[in-house]
C-alpha cells in the first residue's frame, strides 16, 4: 500500500496545543513532511523530518516520528487563529530511475476557536 | 523573489476546448510537477519532470499532457477537457528530485462545463 492517512478535521481553542496525526504505509520513505495550506493559497512547507530521526522541534512545532508504527504527528504549541489552515502530511519515497515521488495525505483542516 | 507562477489563476471553459495552464519558476530548479486537488481526495500528482525533456506520469495522468522544453517552464495541456477535470491545479518545483522542499504555485482553479 502507498496511502498516507490523516483525519480530516481538528478543532482546538486558541492557546491550546494541536496535534495532527498521520500514518503512512511505505517503510522505504526517506523524508516525511508537513505542509500548510491557507485559504486560497498554495502549499507551504512547514517542516520535515528525515526517516532516521524520531523527533524534530522548530519553535512552536514538534514533529514526532514512530517508524515502527509508521506514525507521524505534528504538534503546534500555543495554537493561534493564524494557524487555522489545512495541514498535509506527505512522504517522499524512491520510485526508481533516480526519481522520488511525493505522496500527500488528504489534509487535516485545523479550526482554531478564539 | 523566488517563486512559482501559474496562469491563469481562474478559468472557466467548455468541454472539448483545448487549454494550457502555464507554470514558470525562477529558481533554476530541475524538478517540476503538477498536482490536482479535489475535496476529500487531497493532492494527486498528474505529471512530473526531472529535467528538460524528461517527463513522466504521476498517479492521475489521463487526459493531460505536459512538456518541458525549457528548464523554467512546465505547461499543463488539456487537449479535450471534460467536467471531471474541474479541479484546483498546483504546479510545484524543487531543486532536484528528492529535494526536501517543493515550492508551490498559487493554484489554478479550473471549471469545465
Amino acid at each position: 500500500g502507498e496511502d498516507v492517512e490523516q483525519s480530516l478535521f481538528l478543532s482546538v481553542r486558541e492557546g491550546d496545543s494541536s496535534v495532527i496525526n498521520c500514518t503512512y504505509t511505505d517503510s522505504s520513505s526517506t523524508y516525511l513532511y508537513w505542509y500548510k495550506q491557507e485559504p486560497g493559497a498554495g502549499l507551504q512547507l512547514l517542516t520535515y523530518i528525515f526517516s532516521n530521526m524520531d523527533m524534530k522541534q522548530d519553535q512552536r512545532l514538534t514533529v514526532l516520528l514512530n517508524k515502527k508504527d509508521k506514525h507521524l504527528s505534528l504538534r503546534i504549541a500555543d495554537t493561534q487563529t493564524g494557524d487555522s489552515a489545512i495541514y498535509f502530511c506527505a512522504e517522499s519515497r524512491y520510485s526508481g530511475a533516480g526519481s522520488y515521488q511525493l505522496t500527500f495525505g488528504k489534509g487535516t483542516k485545523l479550526s482554531v476557536i478564539p | 523573489e523566488a517563486q512559482v507562477t501559474q496562469n491563469p489563476r481562474y478559468l472557466i471553459t467548455v468541454t472539448g476546448k483545448k487549454l494550457t495552464v502555464t507554470c514558470s519558476q525562477n529558481m533554476n530548479h530541475e524538478y517540476m510537477s503538477w498536482y490536482r486537488q479535489d475535496p476529500g481526495l487531497g493532492l494527486r500528482q498528474i505529471y512530473y519532470s526531472m529535467n528538460v525533456e524528461v517527463t513522466d506520469k504521476g498517479d492521475v495522468p489521463e487526459g493531460y499532457k505536459v512538456s518541458r522544453k525549457e528548464k523554467r517552464n512546465f505547461p499543463l495541456i488539456l487537449e479535450s477537457p471534460s467536467p471531471n477535470q474541474t479541479s484546483l491545479y498546483f504546479c510545484a518545483s524543487s531543486l532536484f528530485t528528492g529535494s526536501y522542499e517543493q515550492y508551490f504555485g498559487p493554484g489554478t482553479r479550473l471549471t469545465v462545463t
